[in-house]
């Protein structure tokens, strides 16, 4: 079955040490995106990419990277830089924006 | 900038009542689509309708309906005859044409349905 898959599903992390949140996706969609959720606020843009080798900013990218080497892969680096990084993390992605989005079910981060 | 509001943070209802779920929306874009989503316990988003900016027809799935006004910039969406499976948080959302190419969403309102 075509889909995305998130891994893994709870993160924990130690202050100063950066993790990386794999996200793939057997759809061959050429878009991608990670947005991070906190309890009771939406969802925030964090990074997208249109096409492979090629990334945007989004509204909160400060204290995270990502790389798009292949199309079906788009993981997220969340850095130490990042001062409160607990969260949900959600990927999702699209064959055209106007089409809307398949989501994966989340990444649940927390710094221990 | 575009920008989607959902001023309803909470609602609580009993089975069978029927629900309206409100959203707002700004943009400069006279293209543009907007999206509901659904996000039960489990935590993964789920689409349930997306309508373009030329398209005001009212929709109707089954038990849910949506209404769309270009005039108040507003895609609201009804339930009706609620039930207990449809607690989860919905998200309205938009993407324009032109500008990003990532759709922004609303807080997102959470519904609870009482037996």
């Amino acid at each position: 079955d075509g889909g995305i898959t998130q891994s893994p599903k709870y993160l924990f992390r130690k202050e100063g040490q950066n993790v990386t949140l794999s996200c793939e996706q057997n759809l061959n969609h050429d878009a991608m995106y990670w947005y991070r959720q906190d309890p009771g606020q939406g969802l925030r843009l964090i990074y997208y990419s249109q096409i492979v080798n090629d990334f945007q900013k989004g509204d909160i990218a400060e204290g995270y990277s990502v790389s798009r080497e292949k199309k079906e892969s788009f993981p997220l680096t969340v850095t130490s830089a990042q001062k409160n990084p607990t969260a949900f993390y959600l990927c999702a992605s699209s064959i055209l924006l106007n089409y809307g989005y398949t989501f994966g079910s989340g990444t649940r981060l927390t710094v221990v | 900038a575009q920008k989607v509001t959902q001023a309803q943070t909470e609602i609580s209802v009993v089975e069978k009542e029927d629900v309206t779920l409100d959203c707002v929306y700004e943009t400069r874009d006279t293209t543009y689509y907007l999206f509901w989503y659904k996000q039960p316990p489990s935590g993964e988003l789920v689409f349930l309708i997306r309508r373009n900016s030329f398209d005001e027809q009212n929709e109707i799935s089954g038990r849910y309906s949506w209404n769309f006004q270009k005039s108040t910039s507003s895609f609201n969406f009804t339930i009706t005859a609620s039930q207990v499976v449809d607690s989860a948080v919905y998200f309205c959302a938009l993407s324009e044409a032109a500008g990003r190419r990532a759709l922004t969403f609303g807080s997102g309102t959470r519904l609870q349905v009482q037996p």
